[in-house]
């Protein structure tokens, strides 16, 4: 069965920080994966999404995320962090029968001054 | 551009009462889903739907209905809610189930209280 693993359920950085959050997922078959973030009292979002191709994802609000199948993994990263990205921030992978989306538990960002 | 509507936003509902929480995109998407979304636990597929007339389960059904007769809505019945039912649920399509590349468009959640 298919599963998503995020890393560190709270992620604190400062303003104008990098940005890392870890994702990692068990997929018997070529993963698609997607990042999603959710702000306070909405519904959630698509920041990117690898299907195939390009490993280097780009993604909008300036993150991207890395797909590497030798480590099963896809971490979000930004270069410079921004008070608005604080968020929480959820992994997804789709596969299996009827491609459901199966989603991380998602790590809550806070930014700093 | 209304996307995905749940109504009603926010809810409390005694125990062993029912309800049925309501969700209508406008995208005309095949695929449809419910997920229940609980602290530290993300978010969990309840049912869903790969066209209308077609229902299947998540992995979290029980205690939870649902139906299809249409493209445009896919609502979710409580039977009889338990405090174990609280949560906020949302309600998400996509253009195609089919294809795995496919985002999913999500309402804004209903805020559910069970006491």
């Amino acid at each position: 069965a298919q599963s998503v693993t995020q890393l560190g359920s709270h992620v604190s950085v400062s303003e104008g920080a990098l940005v890392l959050l870890r994702c990692n997922y068990s997929s018997s078959v070529p993963p698609y994966l997607f990042w999603y973030v959710q702000y306070p009292n909405q519904g959630l979002q698509l920041l990117l999404k690898y299907t195939t191709g390009a490993t280097l994802v780009k993604g909008i609000n300036g993150f991207e995320a890395e797909f590497k199948k030798s480590e099963t993994s896809f971490h979000l990263t930004k270069p410079s962090a921004h008070m608005s990205d604080a968020a929480e921030y959820f992994c997804a992978v789709s596969s299996g029968g009827y491609n459901k989306l199966i989603f991380g538990a998602g790590t809550r960002l806070a930014v700093h001054p | 551009n209304a996307g995905v509507t749940q109504t009603p936003k926010f809810q409390v509902l005694k125990t062993g009462q029912s309800m049925t929480l309501q969700c209508a995109q406008d995208m005309n998407h095949e695929y449809m889903s419910w997920y229940r979304q609980d602290p530290g636990m993300g978010l969990r597929l309840i049912h869903y739907s790969v066209g209308a007339g077609i229902t299947d389960q998540g992995e979290v059904p029980n205690g939870y209905n649902v139906s299809r007769s249409t493209t445009e809505d896919f609502p979710l019945r409580l039977l009889s809610a338990a405090p174990s039912q609280t949560s906020v649920y949302f309600c998400a399509s996509r253009p195609d189930g089919a294809r795995k590349n496919t985002e999913a468009f999500f309402g804004q959640g209903t805020r559910l209280t069970v006491v």
